[in-house]
This record gives C-alpha cells, structure tokens and sequence, in this order.
C-alpha cells in the first residue's frame, strides 16, 4: 500500500512570509502527528490530530498550527517565519495513533532566508 | 537538562563488530521505548518496539530497556555497511506524543 506522502519536498522561504505543508497519511490511518526535526533540537513534537481533532500539542509557538481534513489529510501552517523555522518537518501517520504503529513521511525540508 | 540524553556520535565500527547504542531517560512515566533508523534524506522507520522493561530480538538487532536505571539500549550484531544511519531512541509515557533522542551517527565501514 501507498506510504505516507507530503508535499512539497523541499521549500525556500524568507522571513517573515508564511508556508503551508501538506500531509496525506496511509489510507485508513485517522491519525496524523507532526514533527519539527533539527540539528541542535532533533526531533520535536508539534501537534496530533485524530478525525480533525487535535488531540495533543508541543510546546511551540501560536505561530506553528495545524488541521485535518476529513479525509485525514492534514495541513501545518507557519505564519511569520523565522530564520530558526528551517528544518525537517515530518509527518506521522496512524492508524489509531499508538506508539508501535507510527509511519514517518520523508519530511518537507524547509529552508527560511 | 533535556528528558531523553543519547550521544551523538559519529560512531565508527568495522563491518561485523557488535554495535551498542544507548539513551538515558528522566521522566518515569516513560513505558514505550522505540528505536528508529533514519537514512540520510528520509524519514525514521521504526526498527524495535518495546513496552516496559526487558528484552526484545528482531534478527541482528536486541533492544533491552531498564526501567530501574532509566537506561535502554539497541545492539547491532554482525554490523553491515548497510547499517550506516543515524538511530533515534524515543519513549512515550502515553501512546501518542513521542519524546525523541537527538540520534547517533552510526558509521560501518568494509
């Protein structure tokens, strides 16, 4: 079956504009959790969301939100982006959301100068 | 002081040597601990799953977790040049929201 895809691969951005990643998780997954990785911070959680609900949440900025569609896919927006906003972004997708059964996306390399 | 330490590495190994990774913890309530493997330029695959304390074999990879010591480990036996990635330990105190290690660079050359 089709593994998780997001789109777009990799993105240049400067300051203060915003972007807008997109997730689509495996088909039948209903949970979809996003990650900001780097190489000083490594991988940290940004939010979940189940059935368009978000169900949990990082400690990150107002400036970092996110959505679910009813089709599952999900979107995260950056508003006014920052320099330390570059990073791997990656989704999560699962079935239920238990620990044991999450796929990672290949990530959305963003790059803000 | 972060919640999950792992040593960055870069680790060096010969093909076939027996490899230890480690990563220490600080919150107890952690009872998920899982071990993924990141190939330059993708995304982390899960590699071991293990629920509370003990050990878990998959092939070539043992993971081991204490409790007691806020401690786990991932062995690699027989180590292959396939290996080279970076590994992330990660644990969860729930089944969500995972708290992830900063990764250990993992070289095995022929």
């Amino acid at each position: 079956k089709a593994g998780v895809t997001q789109t777009p691969r990799y993105l240049i951005k400067t300051r203060g504009q915003q972007v807008t990643l997109s997730c689509s998780p495996i088909s039948g997954h209903r949970s979809v959790s996003w990650y900001q990785q780097t190489p000083g911070q490594g991988l940290q959680f940004l939010f979940e969301y189940f059935s368009e609900t978000q169900r949990n949440k990082g400690n990150f900025p107002g400036r970092f939100s996110g959505r679910q569609f009813s089709n599952s896919r999900s979107e995260m927006n950056v508003s006014t982006l920052e320099l330390g906003d570059s990073a791997l972004y990656l989704c999560v997708s699962s079935l239920s959301g238990t620990a044991r059964e999450q796929y990672f996306g290949p990530g959305t390399r963003l790059t803000v100068t | 002081q972060k919640e999950v330490e792992q040593d960055p590495g870069p680790l060096s190994v010969p093909e076939g040597a027996i490899v230890s990774l480690n990563c220490t913890y600080s919150n107890s309530a952690f009872q998920y601990f899982m071990w993924y493997r990141q190939y330059s330029r993708k995304g982390p695959e899960l590699l071991m799953y293990t629920y509370s304390s003990g050990n878990k074999e998959d092939g070539r990879f043992t993971a081991q977790v204490d409790k007691s010591s806020k401690y786990i480990s991932l062995f690699i036996r027989d180590s292959q040049p396939s290996d080279s990635a970076t590994y992330l330990c990660a644990m969860s105190a729930n089944t969500d929201k995972l708290i992830f290690g900063t990764g250990t660079r993992l070289q095995v050359f022929p």
